[in-house]
């Protein structure tokens, strides 16, 4: 089975600290993504990467940058956390020639609160 | 602009049979998927429609008209375990997703 882990599932961060949200994914998938979920409205993609230290901005970057350093890993940073932040945010992966035509697996999520 | 609206939550009795809608208004197509998502869990995929008409896997269907720009998800013999909530996303002509914002389904006894 696909798994993709998300380093935690509850995180708990004062505004303006620097927040990392690490996510795994054990099949060789090439496309990687981060999307956060609040609710009333749909999954909004935040930033997404097609190859190793390749980047993509989704659609709303503004306050996050990612880091793709491993074919397996992409982190979501958070370089000066604040309260609009707080949400669940869902990592995915998808193979190459099915990005945006095929399955995505997701992460169980890291719902995070900035106080 | 892009949408996707579908029904914020719809309660339905064990056993029976409940359709869930989604209608789109996308730049390009390039495909309908529907997730399932349990409260506290990831989305895990249920179906994807890329040509108009019925496709049916086990106790779950998925119908697409891509002329009406309109999707339902049918889901027979209810259980209990089928409460959760519903994702309709489309593919666009960038092959990017936009999703709805998700049906909450209630079973009830």
């Amino acid at each position: 089975d696909v798994k993709v882990t998300q380093s935690s599932r509850y995180l708990v961060k004062r505004t303006g600290e620097k927040v990392f949200l690490e996510c795994v994914q054990d099949m060789d998938h090439e496309n990687m993504f981060w999307y956060r979920q609040d609710p009333g409205l749909g999954l909004r993609l935040i930033y997404f990467s097609y190859d190793v230290k390749m980047k993509e901005k989704g659609d709303i970057p503004e306050g996050y940058s990612v880091s793709r350093e491993k074919k397996e890993r992409f982190s979501l940073i958070l370089e000066s956390a604040s309260t609009n932040q707080t949400s669940m945010y869902l990592c995915a992966s998808s193979e190459d020639a099915s990005w945006g035509r095929g399955e995505a697996f997701f992460g169980q999520g890291t719902r995070l609160t900035v106080v | 602009g892009q949408n996707i609206d579908q029904p914020t939550e719809m309660t339905a009795t064990e056993g029976a049979i409940v359709q869930i809608n989604c209608t789109y208004q996308t730049s390009g197509f390039n495909g309908l998927f529907w997730y399932q998502q349990h409260a506290g869990e990831a989305p895990t995929f249920l179906s994807y429609n890329v040509l108009d008409g019925l496709e049916e896997k086990g106790r779950f269907s998925s119908f697409l008209s891509r002329s009406k720009g309109y999707s339902y998800l049918l889901l027979k013999e209810l259980q209990m375990k089928d409460s959760a909530s519903y994702l309709c996303a489309v593919s666009d002509s960038n092959y990017q997703l936009i999703w709805g914002a998700g049906t909450k389904l209630i079973i009830k006894p």
